[in-house]
């Protein structure tokens, strides 16, 4: 069965320190998909990116970073200078369906406080 | 912006009653999804449907049932409504430019408060 942890429940950091939120995942599939997820306090999912596990290529945008590594199963979401609109709970989720109904398995989630 | 909408978006009921969650697409997308929000628990996958009349069973499928009759609608049945319901009800569909590209974008969720 799939399943992704999200070890941290909660973090709480001073603005501009850079954080990582760790996700660690299993499947027995040898392709699949991993997501990110913001939820910030208005209740909102937002979409943040898609990894094909095909693609080990890390990614950068501005300042979130995400780290792929296959060997050890993890999927970890970095946050360089982190500002107080960051503050959100943060989901990492798993499909191993790339074509068709794609039923997505969430962590449980981790709460991230930018402190001023 | 996927054009998902949910209604209500807030609900209180009583223990027992049958409740009713829409959610409502404008941009034809085949495949849609109903998941509900615990804490401790992430969202978890309650049912899902491929086309119209075509729905299967997620991860906590127990208690619910759905029907899709239009492409843009999916609905969502408690049909007695129990304490341990009480959830955030979320809405997704799933959409891709290009294959291998499917990706979910979530409505705005529904509130549900069962006493």
């Amino acid at each position: 069965a799939q399943k992704v942890t999200q070890a941290q429940t909660e973090i709480s950091v001073v603005e501009k320190e850079d954080v990582t939120l760790d996700c660690v995942y299993e499947t027995r599939d040898t392709t699949y998909y991993l997501f990110w997820y913001k939820q910030p306090p208005s209740g909102e999912l937002v979409f943040l990116i898609r990894r094909n596990s095909f693609d080990e290529q890390n990614e950068i945008s501005g300042r979130y970073s995400w780290n792929f590594q296959k060997s050890t199963s993890s999927f970890n979401f970095t946050i360089t200078a982190s500002q107080v609109v960051d503050s959100a709970v943060y989901f990492c989720a798993l499909s191993d369906t790339l074509q068709g109904a794609q039923k997505l398995v969430f962590g449980q989630g981790t709460r991230l406080t930018i402190n001023p | 912006d996927a054009g998902i909408t949910q209604s209500p978006r807030h609900k209180v009921t009583e223990t027992g009653t049958p409740v009713t969650l829409r959610c409502h697409q404008t941009e034809n997308h085949r495949y849609m999804y109903w998941y509900r929000q615990d804490p401790g628990h992430g969202l978890r996958l309650i049912h899902y449907s491929y086309g119209v009349k075509d729905t299967d069973k997620g991860e906590v499928s127990d208690g619910y049932s759905v029907s899709r009759s239009k492409t843009e609608d999916f609905l969502l049945t408690l049909e007695s409504a129990t304490s341990s319901q009480t959830s955030v009800y979320f809405c997704a569909i799933s959409e891709s430019s290009t294959i291998y590209q499917e990706t979910q974008y979530f409505g705005p969720g529904t509130r549900l408060l069962v006493l």
